[in-house]
């Protein structure tokens, strides 16, 4: 079974750009999440998406978006990028079904990686 | 607001010792708690969980202790080996399922 597949993996911008991140779960998941995870922070929450509906959001401003496509991949863009922004940029996917047992475990892709100049 | 920290950065350990890692929470409504594992170039695994029904949690090395009334949590790792050196991640969630919350992880580095 595929795993959880993130493009690009390494990315270079400049500020005021936009960047689109793409993530494909795993076969079967319905719920994609978005992390970012730099120094000293940890993995903050940016937002998660089931069946192409955001259900959950992170406090990011609005410079950052998602969106989730009836196959269940997902998209975030990220527009003005700012040098703050550089960061490992993590996806999850889970079968995320409310009222389904689950064991609340997420499956993260290996992330890509922005770098802001 | 940080719901979940992990207040070592770091954390040096001889192998075959014990690695106790640590977390603390301050949301009483958290109700599920995980540990990930991170190596470098690599996104965070599932290592171990434990419902707010119970207060340890084992799997074979690895062990996880919880005690509500402190909202503390800890990952027990016995025996320490050099490959288990890597970021570990606490996280929690109000709900199995629901979601997850992380600290900002403790870097474990087993020597030989």
């Amino acid at each position: 079974k595929a795993g959880v597949t993130q493009t690009p993996r390494y990315l270079i911008k400049t500020r005021g750009q936009q960047v689109t991140l793409s993530c494909s779960p795993i076969s079967g998941h319905r719920s994609v999440s978005w992390y970012q995870q730099t120094p000293g922070q940890g993995l903050q929450f940016l937002f998660e998406y089931f069946s192409e509906t955001q259900r959950n959001k992170g406090n990011f401003p609005g410079r950052f978006s998602g969106r989730q496509f009836s196959n269940s991949r997902s998209e975030m863009n990220v527009s003005t990028l700012e040098l703050g922004d550089s960061a490992l940029y993590l996806c999850a996917s889970s079968l995320g079904s409310p009222g389904q047992p689950n064991t609340g475990e997420l499956f993260f892709g290996e992330g890509s990686r922005l770098t802001v100049l | 607001d940080q719901q979940v920290k992990q207040n070592s950065p770091s954390l040096s350990v001889q192998e075959g010792r014990i690695s106790i890692l640590n977390c603390d929470y301050t949301n009483s409504m958290f109700d599920y708690f995980l540990w990930y594992k991170k190596y470098p170039a690599e996104g965070p695994t599932f290592l171990i969980s434990i419902s707010s029904i119970k207060d340890k949690n084992e799997d074979g090395r690895f062990t996880v202790f919880l005690n509500k009334s402190a909202k503390h949590l800890s990952l027990h790792i016995v025996p320490s080996q050099p490959g288990d050196s890597a970021v570990y991640f606490c996280a929690a969630s109000k709900w199995q399922g629901g979601k997850l919350i992380f600290g900002q992880g403790t870097e474990l580095s087993v020597k030989p």
